[in-house]
């Protein structure tokens, strides 16, 4: 089975803090995506990689970056936490069409 | 941009009923999936639909696809009250090369009542 991991099921961090969400798959898949999720919004795009070292922007990358140094590892990065960054963030990676999500990580940003 | 639309947002039904959801879109795909999300979890792929296919079946669901009127719809025969969670078509289309996106919908709340 696939198995996508995320660095933290709860964060909790004060605005202006730097903050990492880091993403694990086991399955050598080359593409991976970070989305967030809020109510009444659904899912929506950051950012997503295809290759190590190569990223794209998705449809709301503002505020945010991404690190993909190794195949299996996808970092979101938020350089200065604003409050409206509270979410719940999914990572995914990809293969053969279908996303395989991690379990998500619950941000609070204070 | 959202693409898939699901319909409706919410609903409600006794153990042992059949639930339908609905799916529409906007511009052409190269497949269309269909995503369970229990409380608070991550999204569970369920099925794959290609472009050129009408129906799919996988144990309980049947999935149907209407690429002229740019729509899906997802059926669970017999539920269960552990089929209780949201459930979310997602769009694949070309985004760029050969890379593909998928584009998901704001999901559908099924309840299934025992």
């Amino acid at each position: 089975d696939v198995k996508v991991t995320q660095s933290s099921r709860y964060l909790v961090k004060r605005t202006g803090e730097k903050v990492f969400l880091e993403c694990v798959q086991d399955m050598d898949h080359e593409n991976m995506f970070w989305y967030r999720q809020d109510p009444g919004l659904g899912l929506r795009l950051i950012y997503f990689s295809y290759d190590v070292k190569m990223k794209e922007k998705g449809d709301i990358p503002e505020g945010y970056s991404v690190s993909r140094e190794k195949k299996e590892r996808f970092s979101l990065i938020l350089e200065s936490a604003s409050t409206n960054q509270t979410s719940m963030y999914l990572c995914a990676s990809r293969e053969l069409g279908a996303q395989y999500f991690g379990p998500g990580t619950r941000l609070l940003v204070l | 941009s959202q693409q898939g639309e699901e319909d409706p947002q919410a609903l409600s039904i006794q153990e042992g009923e059949n639930a339908t959801m609905n799916c529409s879109y906007k511009t052409s795909i190269n497949n269309l999936q269909w995503y369970r999300q229990n409380s608070g979890r991550g999204l569970v792929h369920l099925i794959l639909i290609r472009s050129n296919e009408r129906e799919k079946h996988s144990g309980r669901l049947r999935v149907t696809l209407d690429t002229s009127k740019k729509s899906s719809s997802l059926l669970i025969t017999a539920s269960r009250a552990a089929d209780t969670a949201s459930y979310f078509c997602a769009t694949d289309a070309r985004s760029g090369g050969s890379n593909y996106k998928l584009t998901f919908g704001k999901g559908t709340l099924l309840t299934v009542n025992p």
